[in-house]
């Protein structure tokens, strides 16, 4: 079935430092990465997707980059700040579906 | 933001109980799921309603019982839950397409314990 990877499990930075998390995917017709950050304690929020037919999307200090041939995404924080401290997801939509199948998430924690 | 509300925030059972969390979506969506957060495990998803329907049962055991009486509200019932059942139990709603899956927004989640 669909399954999804995650890496690393936990990441540790400096504050101001880049933050890159990796993510791999078996299904070849996804077509839909949302990135999740769940605070502790609190709910999954959106905070990045990209779609198949775009290799890379930024937003302020948030990018997502796409490679579909090597079926795999990345998320990049940079400058990264205390509050970026949080569990991070991953996750795919098979084509023609309406789920998401999750990674195991990224627990990063950004020290002043 | 307070589109998904989950209901109740924590419940505390014994595994002879019967009980059932609640969701609803003010967001206008088609679509609602419910999904299984445990420790150190992705977020396993077990139903999925798309128009009422339901399309996805994720090889849920039949002690949990989802049910979606319309689009904007989604139960699921408990009965004779076991200790591993214990974990946080996340609503998301979407206005899914079948060409290309929108957003998932969820819920705070209703932390269960299994006596």
């Amino acid at each position: 079935g669909e399954n999804v990877e995650q890496h690393p499990s936990t990441l540790s930075v400096q504050e101001g430092d880049s933050a890159v998390i990796k993510c791999t995917y078996s299904d070849s017709a996804s077509n839909y990465f949302p990135w999740y950050k769940q605070e502790l304690g609190k709910r999954p929020q959106l905070i990045i997707d990209i779609r198949s037919n775009v290799g890379e999307k930024k937003d302020q200090r948030i990018a997502v980059t796409l490679n579909k041939t090597a079926k795999h995404f990345s998320l990049h924080i940079t400058e990264t700040q205390p509050e970026d401290s949080a569990v991070y997801f991953c996750a795919a939509s098979p084509y023609n579906t309406d789920k998401l199948i999750f990674g195991t998430g990224t627990r990063l924690q950004v020290f002043p | 933001e307070t589109g998904v509300t989950q209901t109740p925030r924590h419940l505390v059972m014994g595994m002879t109980n019967k009980k059932s969390l609640k969701c609803e979506q003010h967001l206008g969506h088609n679509a609602m799921y419910w999904y299984k957060q445990s420790a150190k495990k992705p977020l396993e998803l077990m139903f999925v309603y798309n128009f009422k329907e339901q399309t996805e049962n994720n090889s849920v055991p039949s002690r949990f019982s989802p049910e979606c009486p319309n689009s904007s509200h989604l139960f699921l019932h408990l009965h004779t839950l076991q200790p591993e059942d214990s974990a946080l139990y996340l609503c998301a709603s979407s206005q899914a397409d079948r060409l290309g899956n929108q957003p998932q927004h969820f819920g705070d989640g209703t932390r269960l314990s299994i006596l």
